[in-house]
């Protein structure tokens, strides 16, 4: 079946742009997750959706940082004013649901590039 | 929070050798662990995980084993190929109010060498 996927797979933008990054979890995944992986690093967990409920951002790395998933299904993460350091990739995660299940299986991830 | 240390960081072998890719964690109440493969370009792929009520487990070529005691877990491949060429992550997922978040390790890169 259909995997996670995620759009635009690729994103540069100037320093100061705003970026919408989005993500299509597997039909009938409860949680969704987004992580960020920098160059030759592990992923690090930014949030955690629970159908539409955001119920952990604590690892957005600022408030320029805003995500949202409004139907319980395809969420949104928004950048403001990009920086440099913001260049990475941006992977989503779903999973059918938590306690009885933890399997999460990503996406393709976005790069982004912020020049 | 949890702390996921990962050892070696590259790992060369020949064809139908077998390699072995560590992890260490510092939750002592983690219970789950899994493994992802990640190719050039792409997400990471679940490639075998394994649960804290049991110590070992496998799949074909692919084996995992955990020792909650020593707090480590390690992943065994067998008979290498050329494809099994890739970045390898651990993961362990959070205790209590944070059992969804995976804390990945830093990742091997291993390459299969025909």
């Amino acid at each position: 079946g259909a995997g996670v996927s995620q759009s635009p797979r690729y994103k540069v933008a100037k320093r100061g742009q705003d970026v919408a990054l989005r993500c299509d979890p597997i039909s009938g995944h409860v949680s969704l997750f987004w992580y960020q992986q920098a160059l030759g690093q592990g992923p690090e967990f930014l949030t955690y959706f629970q159908n539409e409920a955001q119920l952990d951002k604590s690892g957005l790395p600022s408030d320029r940082f805003f995500a949202e998933r409004p139907e319980g299904s395809v969420s949104t993460l928004k950048i403001q004013r990009t920086q440099q350091e913001d260049s990475a990739v941006y992977l989503c995660a779903s999973s059918l649901s938590i306690g009885s299940s933890y399997e999460q299986y990503f996406g393709p991830g976005t790069r982004l590039t912020v020049t | 929070g949890e702390n996921v240390e990962q050892h070696p960081s590259t790992l060369s072998v020949q064809e139908g050798d077998s390699a072995v890719i560590k992890c260490t964690y510092s939750d002592s109440a983690s219970n789950y662990f899994p493994w992802y493969k990640q190719e050039l370009g792409k997400g990471p792929q679940l490639i075998i995980d394994i649960r804290s009520n049991v110590g070992e487990k496998k799949d074909q070529r692919i084996a995992v084993t955990l020792n909650k005691t020593a707090k480590h877990f390690s992943l065994h491949i067998t008979e290498t190929q050329p494809e099994d060429s890739a970045v390898y992550f651990c993961a362990a997922v959070g205790s209590g109010g944070s059992n969804y978040k995976l804390t990945f390790g830093k990742g091997t890169l291993l390459t299969v060498n025909p």
